[in-house]
C-alpha cells in the first residue's frame, strides 16, 4: 500500500541553523501539506502546495519557512533560522486529485529539536 | 473560521467497556471528517474517514458518525481493549486546503 515517507525521523539542531525536512508523498497525489504539532498541543496547519505553488499558508508560516518540490517526487520544508519554539513534530501529508473528497494521507513525522 | 473541539479531554475506562468520543465543529460546510489515532510521540494513524454525504463509517470495533447539521461527529469504540489506549484526534476538512484538528481525547483502557 502506498504511503507518505519522511526523513529524518528525528533532527536535532542549534538555534539559528537552517534545517530541511524531507517528504516523499504518494506518487500520484497532487496536493501536499505540512502540519506541525508542538508537544502537548494540537496539530496545526502550516501550508498547502499545489501545481508548484502555495495554495494557502497559516500565520505560523512566516518568512522563515519555505516549501519546495525540487524534483517531482520530494516535497521539502525549509526553516531558515530555527528558533527554540520551532521544536515540534512536523507532519507531511498528501492527497489526490478529486476536489471535495480529499482524504489526506500523513507521514510518520519528523521530530525537530532546536537547542 | 472552523474550530474543532473534542470532549472529553481524557478518559479512563476498564477493559471491555463500550465508549463514545465526541468531536464538535463550528462550520457545518465540511467536505469530510477524519478520525486519527496517535500513540505517544508517534505519527497519525487514520482510522475512519466520513464524507459529508455519509452518516457513518465502520471499521471493525470502530464506528464513526457524522451529523453536519448539529456540527458533531462521534467515534464509538466497542469492547475496548488496553491496546486501544492512545490519543484520538478528529479533523475537519472544509475545502480550504487544510484539515482543522481537534485537541484530542486521551484514552486509557485499564486491564
Amino acid at each position: 500500500e502506498p504511503e507518505v515517507t519522511q526523513t529524518p525521523s528525528h533532527q536535532v539542531t542549534q538555534m539559528g541553523q537552517e534545517v530541511i525536512l524531507r517528504c516523499v508523498p504518494i506518487s500520484n497525489h497532487l496536493y501536499f501539506y505540512w502540519y506541525r504539532q508542538i508537544l502537548g498541543q494540537k496539530v496545526e496547519f502550516l501550508v498547502s502546495f499545489y501545481n508548484n505553488e502555495i495554495s494557502e499558508k497559516s500565520e505560523i508560516f512566516d518568512d522563515q519557512f519555505s516549501v519546495e518540490r525540487p524534483d517531482g517526487s520530494n516535497f521539502t520544508l525549509k526553516i531558515r533560522s530555527t528558533k527554540l519554539e520551532d521544536s515540534a513534530m512536523y507532519f507531511c501529508a498528501s492527497s489526490g486529485a478529486t476536489s471535495g473528497r480529499n482524504e489526506q494521507f500523513f507521514g510518520p513525522g519528523t521530530r525537530l529539536t532546536v537547542l | 473560521k472552523q474550530e474543532v473541539t473534542q470532549i472529553p479531554a481524557a478518559l479512563s475506562v476498564p477493559e471491555g467497556e463500550n465508549l463514545v468520543l465526541n468531536c464538535s465543529f463550528t462550520d457545518s460546510a465540511i467536505y469530510n471528517l477524519q478520525w486519527f489515532r496517535q500513540d505517544p510521540g508517534k505519527g497519525l494513524t487514520s482510522l475512519l474517514l466520513i464524507q459529508s454525504s455519509q452518516r457513518e463509517q465502520t471499521s471493525g470495533r470502530l464506528n464513526a458518525s457524522l451529523d453536519k447539521s448539529s456540527g458533531r461527529s462521534t467515534l464509538y469504540i466497542a469492547a475496548s481493549q488496553p491496546g486501544d489506549s492512545a490519543t484520538y484526534l478528529c479533523a475537519a476538512y472544509s475545502g480550504t486546503y487544510k484539515y482543522i484538528f481537534g485537541t484530542g481525547t486521551r484514552l486509557k483502557v485499564l486491564a
